[in-house]
């Protein structure tokens, strides 16, 4: 069973605060993502890591940004929260190097956002 | 259009019964197709993963792929009140593992 770690489960938090959302994994995996989802709506990517060092924008544009120094970290960072920042955000990891090798994603229980 | 359409629900029905869900897509190239059940206020938790088409068994649980229609289903077999959750379908291509998600349906099993 995949063991993927999201802190803090809820936060509530003022306009134009810096939040980072924290994402860790203790599966060694080396792709990593991170997802919004809105209620009733499918998950939409917004950000993806094959590796440390790696990162790439996912299909939907978002004002977050994310790192990846080492394997099992993969922390994603709003520099101004705004309230059309209010969503779930969902992280995920996979084994499998590079972009082939599709095993599947194992998600963590997400971090629900509120922006004031 | 969306890539991948999935009836919202809810689905209610009763202990024992067998639940039926289904998505259907447009892409020909997804090759890896997955459902997930996720609990209200938790992650996604992956149930069953299968490649191209054909059936696929777990337990109570059983996929089914059709590629020609682009169809893909989910059964439950002995329906519990535990089963009640949103369920997810995602797939991808066969070129990386980017998920092209479901809206997910929700059930409702009743005791």
């Amino acid at each position: 069973e995949a063991d993927i770690y999201q802190t803090p489960r809820y936060l509530v938090i003022g306009t134009g605060k810096k939040i980072t959302l924290e994402c860790s994994q203790t599966m060694g995996h080396d792709k990593m993502y991170w997802y919004q989802q809105d209620p009733g709506m499918e998950l939409h990517l917004i950000h993806y890591s094959y590796g440390v060092n790696s990162t790439e924008k996912g299909d939907l544009s978002s004002e977050s940004t994310v790192s990846r120094i080492r394997t099992e970290h993969f922390p994603l960072t709003l520099e101004s929260a705004r309230p059309s920042h209010t969503s779930q955000y969902l992280c995920a990891s996979s084994e499998g190097r590079g972009r082939g090798n599709n095993q599947p994603q194992h998600f963590g229980d997400g971090t629900r956002l509120s922006i004031l | 259009q969306k890539e991948v359409e999935q009836d919202p629900g809810p689905l209610s029905v009763p202990e024992g019964a067998i639940v039926s869900l289904n998505c259907t897509y447009s892409n020909s190239a997804f090759q890896y197709f997955m459902w997930y059940r996720q609990y209200s206020r938790k992650g996604p938790e992956l149930l069953m993963y299968t490649y191209s088409s054909g059936n696929k068994e777990d337990g109570r649980f059983t996929a089914q792929v059709d590629k020609s229609s682009k169809y893909i289903s989910l059964f439950i077999r002995d329906s519990q009140p535990s089963d009640s959750a949103t369920y997810l379908c995602a797939m991808t291509t066969d070129s990386w593992g980017k998920l092209q998600f479901g809206a997910g349906t929700q059930v409702v099993v009743t005791p």
